[in-house]
């Protein structure tokens, strides 16, 4: 039962350079998330999926882009990667229902240099 | 924007005593949802207890329980007999419910507190 999957765990990445961060669910869930967590912050939102083919910004969207390329998967990209977007990322899912948690993945744990 | 406070960055307990942390929000709605996650050094986000805000009974879970004050806007978190493997962050979270003009399903998340458990 493998829930939420994310890949890589961890990343290193220079100035400037890109990347792909890749989940995967498989508990036919319609809603999907990306979070970044630092500390003393918490976890804030990046973006959103409500369904498939939709896709909103959350509370800190600047740098990062995403893609919902099905029900199952939901990938955010970083084009030009800065350090200050060094933070464990967090991919998530859930029920269209209010009482439903966050389901998380592992998260990925990324520098930038 | 609804935030969510956590007054406590650090808080710690002997094992086997009791400790609730505090979580405080801010919103003007009627209809919402908090949460109460539990993020261990392996880094996993574990779901510990919810709350539906219409609901006046305090939900419990085993060994966590919540005290919910809808009027003062608090959702405090009591773990009863800390053990070791409680030690972890602790974040609570928000979402506003559908009578309240939610749309979607996302959770604002408070900073966290982190719990330490002295053997």
């Amino acid at each position: 039962n493998a829930g939420v999957t994310q890949t890589p765990k961890f990343q290193v990445l220079k100035t400037g350079q890109s990347m792909t961060l890749q989940c995967a669910q498989d508990m036919n869930h319609n809603s999907m998330y990306w979070y970044r967590q630092d500390p003393g912050m918490g976890l804030r939102l990046i973006y959103y999926s409500a369904s498939e083919g939709t896709t909103d910004k959350g509370e800190v969207p600047n740098g990062y882009n995403v893609s919902r390329l099905n029900k199952r998967e939901f990938s955010l990209r970083l084009e030009s990667a800065a350090p200050s977007q060094t933070s464990v990322y967090f991919c998530a899912s859930s029920e269209n229902s209010w009482y439903s948690p966050l389901h998380f993945g592992n998260g990925t744990r990324l520098t930038v240099t | 924007a609804q935030t969510v406070t956590q007054s406590q960055p650090e808080m710690s307990v002997q094992e086997a005593e009791t400790v609730t942390l505090s979580c405080t929000y801010d919103t003007s709605e009627s209809d919402y949802y908090l949460f109460w996650y539990k993020q261990p050094p392996s880094r996993q986000m574990i779901l510990v207890i919810r709350q539906e805000a219409y609901k006046q009974q305090n939900a419990t879970e085993n060994r966590f329980s919540v005290n919910f004050q809808k009027a003062a806007k608090s959702f405090s978190l009591k773990i009863s007999d800390s053990q070791l493997g409680d030690a972890a962050m602790y974040f609570c979270a928000y979402r506003s419910g559908q009578n309240s003009g939610g749309s979607n399903y996302k959770l604002t998340f408070g900073k966290g507190t982190l719990l330490t458990v002295n053997p």
